[in-house]
């Protein structure tokens, strides 16, 4: 089982370029999310997604953008990029609303410089 | 308040002894309870996970929940090295479904 896959697993971005970060998933899973987490610090999520054509801004959206045309697909948008989003990114998603595990993606580390 | 409170450490402990890692949580209505370990440059891992009151035990690992008190611990007995790593603490978000996460506790257990 592939689970939750990411591309790509490193990036480097010159200030205001842009770049979409993938996320897909295998397990028919409703529910996915983005998360950044950095140095020393816990995932803030950035948006989530309940089902196709459904998404909804996190706890720190500002910068980024995202879409889900199908259940697989879920991916980050970064318009513009500032020093500020130099991060690791994790997709995660969800089988269900409450009681069930986050599988994690790999993680995509990034750096705008 | 932050919605999910860990405390950093890091935690030192021998090996054999046991690890106590806690969190609090802010929202009455949060009703899923996850422990995550996540190794250095991984991704999170699942490893307990609790929703009703009361203890939970899984082999070394036990997670504690307190609903009245907002207050979720896991407890690691016989700690061996293989579980230094950071632990995160998640709480379901009523309604909406999403996982906050805790800042994580850096556990290491010295040989």
């Amino acid at each position: 089982n592939a689970g939750v896959t990411q591309t790509p697993k490193f990036r480097i971005l010159k200030i205001g370029q842009s770049m979409t970060l993938q996320c897909a998933q295998d397990m028919n899973h409703n529910y996915m999310y983005w998360y950044r987490q950095d140095p020393g610090m816990g995932l803030k999520l950035i948006y989530y997604s309940v089902g196709a054509g459904i998404t909804d801004k996190g706890e720190v959206p500002n910068g980024y953008n995202v879409s889900r045309s199908t259940t697989e697909d879920f991916p980050l948008r970064l318009e513009l990029a500032a020093p500020s989003q130099t991060s690791v990114y994790f997709c995660a998603s969800t089988q269900g609303l409450y009681n069930t595990e986050a599988f994690f993606g790999q993680g995509t580390r990034l750096t705008v410089v | 308040q932050k919605e999910v409170e860990q405390n950093s450490g890091p935690l030192s402990v021998p090996e054999g002894a046991i690890a106590s890692l806690n969190c609090t949580y802010s929202d009455r209505v949060s009703q899923s309870f996850f422990w995550y370990r996540q190794y250095s440059g991984k991704s999170p891992e699942l490893i307990m996970s609790i929703y009703s009151n009361g203890d939970k035990e899984d082999g070394r690992f036990t997670a504690q929940l307190n609903k009245a008190s907002q207050y979720v611990s896991l407890l690691i007995r016989d700690s061996q090295p293989s579980d230094s790593a950071t632990y995160l603490c998640a709480v379901n978000k009523g309604s909406q479904g999403n996982l906050i996460f805790g800042k994580g506790t850096k556990l290491s257990v010295k040989p």
